[in-house]
């Protein structure tokens, strides 16, 4: 039982490249999030999604986009980074008792 | 921005004292989390309170919630030198709101 993973742990791109960050969760969990955390700011949330085929804007989606294809996967794109997407991305998976679990979190640097 | 705040935003301790830190939010909520941030590492989540409690204990963990004031706030007695972390209180139903967080540090 991995709990939730993320992968990739670093990344490094630059202004104007795409990518994207993938989320898996082995606890059959039906709610998926996707976070950003900068210094000083606690964490913000991007999108998230209610269940399998679902996803729905959070805080700050702009820039970003999520499909949740699988019921384990919770996918994060970026389309064209910009130099103010650098910054730590934390996926997290809620079960019907409410606590979240977080993965280890994604590094992204945008030069 | 609908973030929620905490206070104190750092707090220095000394083994074996408490410490209590602070929450704020805004919108309507069915139960708040509290969660621990180690440095650079995934959030572990505390504790959980319901909006229709008032108080709720776990281990030395001790927290209280005001919907009237829309605050909480979280004791940890005894602290220890493992203790030392970042506290986020998260509020809201299905989705959430999180702090802005209180850097403790807990002096051996």
């Amino acid at each position: 039982n991995a709990g939730v993973t993320q992968t990739p742990k670093f990344r490094v791109l630059k202004t104007g490249q795409s990518m994207t960050l993938l989320c898996a969760q082995d606890m059959n969990h039906e709610y998926m999030y996707w976070y950003r955390q900068d210094p000083g700011m606690g964490l913000r949330l991007i999108h998230y999604s209610v269940g399998e085929g679902t996803t729905a804007k959070g805080e700050v989606p702009d820039g970003y986009n999520v499909s949740r294809l699988k019921k384990q996967n919770f996918l994060l794109g970026l389309e064209s980074a910009a130099p103010s997407q650098t910054s730590v991305y934390f996926c997290a998976s809620r079960g019907s008792l409410e606590t979240q679990y977080f993965g280890p979190g994604t590094r992204l640097l945008v030069l | 921005s609908q973030q929620g705040e905490e206070d104190p935003q750092a707090l220095s301790i000394q083994e074996g004292e408490n410490a209590t830190m602070n929450c704020s939010y805004k919108t309507s909520i069915n139960n708040l989390q509290w969660y621990r941030q180690n440095s650079g590492r995934g959030l572990v989540h505390l504790i959980l309170i319901r909006s229709n409690e008032r108080e709720k204990h776990s281990g030395r963990l001790r927290v209280t919630l005001d919907t009237s004031k829309k605050s909480s706030s979280l004791l940890i007695t005894a602290s220890r030198a493992a203790d030392t972390a970042s506290y986020f209180c998260a509020s809201g139903t299905y989705k959430y709101i999180f702090g802005t967080g209180t850097r403790l540090k807990v002096l051996a």
